[in-house]
């Protein structure tokens, strides 16, 4: 099965900083998809941005960007002009044929 | 309804018991995934169906974990003898393809006392 790692169990930013969160992947499919989701304290898991593995362009969606370096295997979400609250989880995840793994997650602090 | 549907909210059961979860998907969506998320984990894989079979039960713990989805649409995650470990939230996410997001329910709250 496809394999999703997140590296920083915990990150910091100033309020209206950029941050960038980082994820790896591995998977052997060429054929595959990108996610990132957002889980407040209330638990609910809202989706961010989605990255296709044929995508030429990094995905963006308002304050986030997905950049993606397929070599790398990587899929880093960058979250600009951070706001109070964007503080969070943050799960990266993979779905190859529509199987669906997520990484740990990184808790993310924004500081006022 | 518009969303994911997962009942009940909470559930308190005794060790031994058995109990069901309940999933109702976005209407349309074929596939439909189930998760399991301790505190401060990411959601662990349990299940995943593709219409009516199970593509994936890769990720069910033992043979005392065990889902349904008889119609293609609503299903239903059932523990059987369960034990204190079993106690997390149990997730369960609906999606049209691949390349499209998964939708979340609100998920259940197991406790095993």
């Amino acid at each position: 099965a496809q394999k999703i790692t997140q590296t920083q169990p915990g990150m910091f930013v100033q309020e209206k900083e950029a941050v960038t969160l980082d994820c790896t992947y591995d998977t052997s499919d060429p054929s595959y998809g990108l996610f990132w989701y957002k889980q407040p304290s209330s638990g609910e898991m809202i989706f961010l941005i989605y990255q296709g593995s044929y995508d030429q362009q990094n995905a963006t969606e308002g304050r986030y960007s997905l950049n993606f370096q397929k070599a790398r295997k990587s899929a880093n979400l960058v979250i600009s002009a951070s706001q109070l609250g964007d503080s969070a989880m943050y799960f990266c995840a993979m779905s190859v044929n529509n199987d669906m793994r997520f990484g740990a997650g990184t808790r993310l602090t924004v500081k006022p | 309804g518009a969303g994911v549907s997962q009942t009940p909210s909470n559930k308190v059961t005794e060790k031994g018991k058995y109990v069901e979860l309940r999933c109702d998907p976005i209407s349309g969506h074929t596939a439909l995934y189930w998760y399991r998320q301790s505190l401060g984990q990411g959601p662990e894989f349990l299940i995943y169906f593709q219409g009516t079979g199970a593509a994936d039960d890769s990720g069910l713990p033992n043979d005392r974990f065990f889902a349904v989805r008889p119609e293609g649409s609503v299903s239903t995650l059932k523990i059987q003898r369960t034990e204190r470990g079993d106690s997390a939230v149990y997730l369960c996410a609906s999606s049209f393809s691949s390349d499209r997001e998964a939708f979340f329910g609100q998920g259940t709250r197991l406790t095993v006392v």
